[in-house]
């Protein structure tokens, strides 16, 4: 089974769209990410949700929008999609209100997200 | 601010040469520590945790350290399936929300 699952895995579409990106994780975490990998490789957070509450929200511009209908599932709706937009997303998923304990991240496989 | 700072940013060895990576970190106050494999088209990996300065954690051919200002990965007498890109990132003990601030990344290359 797979923990951290994103979908699609590929998305190819044309400046000015909006499109939306979908996680799930089945390993019973109360708290998902969003980053985003530049072509450098360089994972930045982007958004963070703990049980459908925002609880980390980076400099985003606002056409980024993530929405988590429960603590299981985090989306993320890009509007109006700009060339510089073009990266490669991941979904994590982690346990972080436990005591005395720092719980790894786990990552999906990401989204490779291209702007023509 | 919090920063992360990996060296080399790639790094070629030949199957069996020893080497080691290095992640410099600054944090106000330090969680921990936490090293990643990144594998081409796939997310990151999850290798260890380290949460204070003198903690070593070993993994088959990986070793990693932690000292106040910085940790290294030691990669013993690589193989060619080492080969990936190796994350570092931190976790402040500030704000309980989990965000981990990632380094660039080392990108290894073994060969045989």
């Amino acid at each position: 089974d797979t923990a951290v699952s994103q979908t699609p895995k590929y998305l190819v579409t044309q400046m000015g769209n909006d499109k939306s990106i979908k996680c799930e994780q089945n390993l019973g975490h109360d708290t998902m990410y969003w980053y985003k990998q530049d072509s450098k490789k360089f994972l930045k957070i982007m958004f963070s949700y703990n049980n459908k509450e925002l609880i980390i929200n980076e400099t985003v511009p606002n056409r980024f929008s993530p929405k988590s209908p429960d603590k299981a599932h985090l989306n993320l709706h890009i509007n109006s999609l700009e060339l510089g937009d073009s990266a490669v997303y991941f979904c994590a998923s982690s346990q972080v209100f436990i005591s005395r304990s720092n719980q790894p991240q786990h990552f999906g496989d990401g989204t490779r997200l291209s702007i023509l | 601010e919090d920063q992360v700072t990996q060296s080399p940013e790639a790094l070629r060895l030949q199957e069996g040469e020893s080497s080691s990576l290095n992640c410099s970190y600054t944090v106000s106050g330090l969680r921990g520590l936490f090293w990643y494999r990144q594998d081409p088209g796939k997310g990151p990996e999850f290798l260890f945790t380290l949460y204070s300065a003198g903690e070593e954690k070993e993994k088959e051919r990986l070793k990693a350290t932690l000292t106040k200002k910085e940790s290294f990965l030691h990669i013993t007498a690589p193989k060619p399936e080492d080969s990936a890109t190796y994350l570092c990132a931190v976790q402040a003990r500030s704000g309980n929300t989990g965000k981990l601030i990632f380094g660039q990344g080392t990108t290894l290359q073994v060969k045989p």
